[in-house]
């Protein structure tokens, strides 16, 4: 079966740290670029990060630039988001998203979401 | 920065009617747009890009329209299964950027 399963979220102090993870089956993870997205609780689905099929090109959002790190594991079929300096506003349900092949940066697959909270 | 802002917020129809989904952005843009659908708990999923053509598995009842800055989402008969928040997204200027959504409800 073709999909993507989230995993690692959490409850983190604000000023804290998380790793959350995607991993993808059922299609070759290395043709595709890679993207995660996020629902704040009542806002909108947030683009914020991408990464290209080979890991070596990278994009944020301007709202996680400097904090966040997106990776991927092509050997593990896993693709990464590092948090750091969270904060409230960062709480949320986060996506990983396959970005439709041919460079058009919208997404034909998503994973279920992980929750992350931010909270003292 | 694109805006994409999407009306209306909530949208009450009947099974079977006819249901016309909005979204308008800040700039003109050709027609990379994409509609989702998302249920409650669940991922979206992709319906529709390039404004007009199905993603694969979306039923024809579903059907995208327009260019520029005025995008439609438009489902024929409204399904049980269809009651869901859907949301635009336009793909043409970097950062990607959604609409707000809009719900569709049962009336």
């Amino acid at each position: 079966e073709v999909q993507l399963v989230e995993s690692g979220g959490g409850l983190v102090q604000p000023g804290g740290s998380l790793r959350v993870s995607c991993a993808a089956s059922g299609f070759t993870f290395s043709n595709y670029e890679m993207n995660w997205v996020r629902q704040v609780p009542g806002k909108r689905l947030e683009w914020i990060a991408f990464i290209s099929k080979s890991g070596d090109i990278n994009y944020y959002a301007d709202s996680v630039k400097g904090r966040f790190t997106i990776s991927r594991d092509n050997a593990k079929n896993s693709l990464y988001l590092q948090m750091n300096s969270l904060r409230a506003d960062d709480a949320g349900v986060y996506y990983c998203a396959r970005q439709m092949p041919g460079s058009y940066d919208f997404y034909d697959l998503w994973g279920q979401g992980v929750l992350v909270a931010v909270s003292s | 920065e694109i805006v994409m802002t999407q009306s209306p917020a909530t949208l009450s129809v009947s099974p079977g009617e006819r249901a016309t989904l909005s979204c308008r952005a800040s700039q003109t843009f050709g027609s990379n747009l994409a509609w989702y659908q998302q249920k409650p708990g669940q991922a979206p999923r992709l319906l529709m890009y390039g404004a007009s053509t199905r993603a694969t598995g979306i039923p024809a009842r579903f059907s995208g329209s327009g260019s520029g800055t005025e995008f439609t989402l438009t489902i024929s008969s409204l399904q049980s299964e269809d009651f869901a928040v859907y949301y635009c997204q336009q793909y043409n200027k970097w950062p990607p950027a959604f609409g707000q959504g809009t719900k569709v409800e049962i009336k």
